[in-house]
C-alpha cells in the first residue's frame, strides 16, 4: 500500500510473554520512528532509524525494548518479558528525510493481561 | 516533548473559530507541524509551515508563526463536530548529525453543535 502499515492492529497477550510489533514504511523513506502513546497521552519517543546510521535509541525505556530496522525497510519493536504498563498503542512513522513531515500507520494496540 | 508546550482542552460552538496555541523552544527549527488525532487512529499530517514564513493558509487552516517569541498558531475557521480531534504541535529539531521532531502533549478540541 501507499501508507505506513503496522501490524498486528491489535494485540493482547499476557504478563511476562514477549511481542512483536511490525512496521512497513512508505516505500523509499529512510527514516523511520516508534512512538508509545498510552491511554490520553502524548507521544513519547522510542527509536528513530535514519538510513544506514546507528539508530537513536534514546527513548526506549528499559533494555527489555529492543527495535531492528532490516534492509533499510521493515522493521520490527520487540518487549521481553511484557509488563502491564507496557499496554499502550505503539505508533510507527516513517519519512523522506529527518526533518520532513513523518506518515504514521494506524498503530498496534497492545494490552497487556 | 516537555519542550514543546500546548493547552490540553479546547471547547468551541460549532461554527465558531478555533485556535489551537503552541510554544517550542530552538530557534533553529526549520519546520514545524500540526497533525491531528482522531479517536482510535493514528496521527494524520495537517499542515506545516518553513520557518522563514509567518503564514500559511490551506483552506479553513490559517497557520501563524512568529519566530520572535517562539509561538506557533493554528486557526480552524468554521469548526465542524469533525474537527473533534487532538491536535498535536511538533518542532523539528538539531540532535547532533539528525534531526527529529520534538511533540507537544496535543490539545483535545471538543465542537459542541
Amino acid at each position: 500500500g501507499a501508507g505506513v502499515s503496522q501490524s498486528p492492529s491489535n494485540k493482547v497477550t499476557e504478563k511476562g510473554k514477549d511481542v512483536e510489533l511490525r512496521c512497513d514504511p512508505i516505500s523509499g523513506h529512510t527514516a523511520l520512528y516508534w512512538y508509545r502513546q498510552s491511554l490520553g497521552q502524548g507521544l513519547e519517543f522510542l527509536i528513530y532509524f535514519q538510513g544506514n546510521s546507528a539508530p537513536d535509541k534514546s527513548g526506549l525505556p528499559s533494555d527489555r525494548f529492543s527495535a531492528e530496522r532490516t534492509g533499510g525497510s521493515v522493521s520490527t519493536l520487540t518487549i521481553q518479558r511484557t509488563q502491564q504498563e507496557d499496554s499502550a498503542v505503539y505508533l510507527c512513522a516513517s519519512s523522506s528525510a529527518g526533518n520532513q513531515p513523518q506518515h504514521f500507520g494506524d498503530g498496534t494496540r497492545l494490552s497487556i493481561l | 516533548g516537555e519542550d514543546v508546550e500546548q493547552s490540553l482542552f479546547l471547547s468551541v460552538r460549532e461554527g465558531d473559530s478555533s485556535v489551537i496555541n503552541c510554544t517550542y523552544t530552538d530557534s533553529s527549527s526549520t519546520y514545524l507541524y500540526w497533525y491531528k488525532q482522531e479517536p482510535g487512529a493514528g496521527l494524520q499530517l495537517l499542515t506545516y509551515i518553513f520557518s522563514n514564513m509567518d503564514m500559511k493558509q490551506d483552506q479553513r487552516l490559517t497557520v501563524l508563526l512568529n519566530k520572535k517569541d517562539k509561538h506557533l498558531s493554528l486557526r480552524i475557521a468554521d469548526t465542524q463536530t469533525g474537527d473533534s480531534a487532538i491536535y498535536f504541535c511538533a518542532e523539528s529539531r538539531s540532535t547532533g548529525n539528525n534531526r527529529k521532531l520534538i511533540w507537544g502533549l496535543g490539545t483535545s478540541l471538543a465542537v459542541n453543535p
